[in-house]
C-alpha cells in the first residue's frame, strides 16, 4: 500500500513569509502526527490530529498550525518565518487507536527560510 | 515523559551482531519500550516494541531486563544499510497516540 506522502518536498522561504505543507496519510490511517527535525533540537513533536481534532499539542509558538482534513489529510502552516524555523518537517500517520501504535513517517519537507 | 539514556555512538563490522543499549531507570510499568531508527536522508521506522518479554521480528530483538530498567536492540546480522540513528522511546500503554518524545539516540556506523 502507498506510503505516508509530504508535498513540497524542498522549499525556500524569506522571513516573515508563512508557508503551508501537506501530508497525505496511509489509507485508513485516522492520526496524522508533524515533526521537527533541526540538527540542534532533534525530533521534536508539534502536533497530532485524530479524526480532525487536535488530540496532542507539543511545546512550539501559536505561528505553528494545522488541520486535518475529513479524508485524514493534514496541512501544517507557519506564519511569519523566522530563520530558526528551518527544519526537516516530518508527517506520521497511525492507526490511532486499537492495541497496534506503529508510526509511518513520511520523507519530510525540507524548509530552508533565507 | 519518562526518559532513555543511549551511547551517542557505535561501530560495528558487518555480518556481526549489534547490541544497541538503552537505560529507562524512571519506567512506569504502563511503558511499553519501542526503538525507532532513521536512516540518512528518510523519516524515521518503526523497528520493534516490547512491554516485559523479548521481542522478535524480522529486522531485530529485543531483550528487555528483568526490572525492565534497560533494554538491549539487537540486530543479529549488521549490513550497511543498517547504518543509522536508532532511537528508544518509552510510549505509556494507554496512549496509542502519534506523539513520540525521541532523545538523541544512538548514531550505528557499519563498516564493511
Amino acid at each position: 500500500k502507498a506510503g505516508v506522502t509530504q508535498t513540497p518536498r524542498y522549499l525556500i522561504k524569506t522571513r516573515g513569509q508563512q508557508v503551508t505543507l501537506s501530508c497525505s496519510p496511509i489509507s485508513g490511517h485516522r492520526s496524522v502526527s508533524w515533526y521537527q527535525q533541526t540538527p540542534g533540537q532533534g525530533l521534536q513533536f508539534l502536533f497530532e490530529y485524530f479524526s480532525e481534532t487536535q488530540r496532542n499539542k507539543g511545546n512550539f509558538p501559536g505561528r505553528f498550525s494545522g488541520r486535518q482534513f475529513s479524508n485524514s489529510r493534514s496541512e501544517m502552516n507557519v506564519s511569519t518565518l523566522e530563520l530558526g524555523d528551518s527544519a526537516l518537517y516530518l508527517c506520521a500517520s497511525s492507526l490511532g487507536s486499537g492495541n497496534t501504535g506503529e508510526l509511518f513517517f513520511g520523507e519530510g519537507s525540507r524548509l530552508t527560510v533565507l | 515523559d519518562a526518559k532513555t539514556t543511549q551511547p551517542n555512538s557505535m561501530e560495528s563490522n558487518e555480518e556481526e551482531p549489534v547490541h544497541l543499549p538503552c537505560n529507562h531507570s524512571t519506567i512506569s510499568g504502563t511503558d511499553y519500550i519501542h526503538w525507532y531508527r532513521q536512516l540518512p536522508s528518510q523519516g524515521p521506522e518503526y523497528v520493534i516494541h516490547g512491554l516485559t518479554s523479548n521481542v522478535n521480528n524480522r529486522m531485530a530483538s529485543l531483550a528487555i531486563a528483568e526490572d525492565r530498567k534497560s533494554s538491549t536492540l539487537i540486530l543479529h546480522r549488521a549490513t550497511l544499510r543498517d547504518a543509522a540513528v536508532y532511537y528508544c522511546i518509552l510510549r505509556d500503554v494507554g496512549g496509542n497516540t502519534g506523539k513520540l518524545i525521541f532523545g538523541q539516540g544512538t548514531t550505528l556506523q557499519v563498516k564493511p
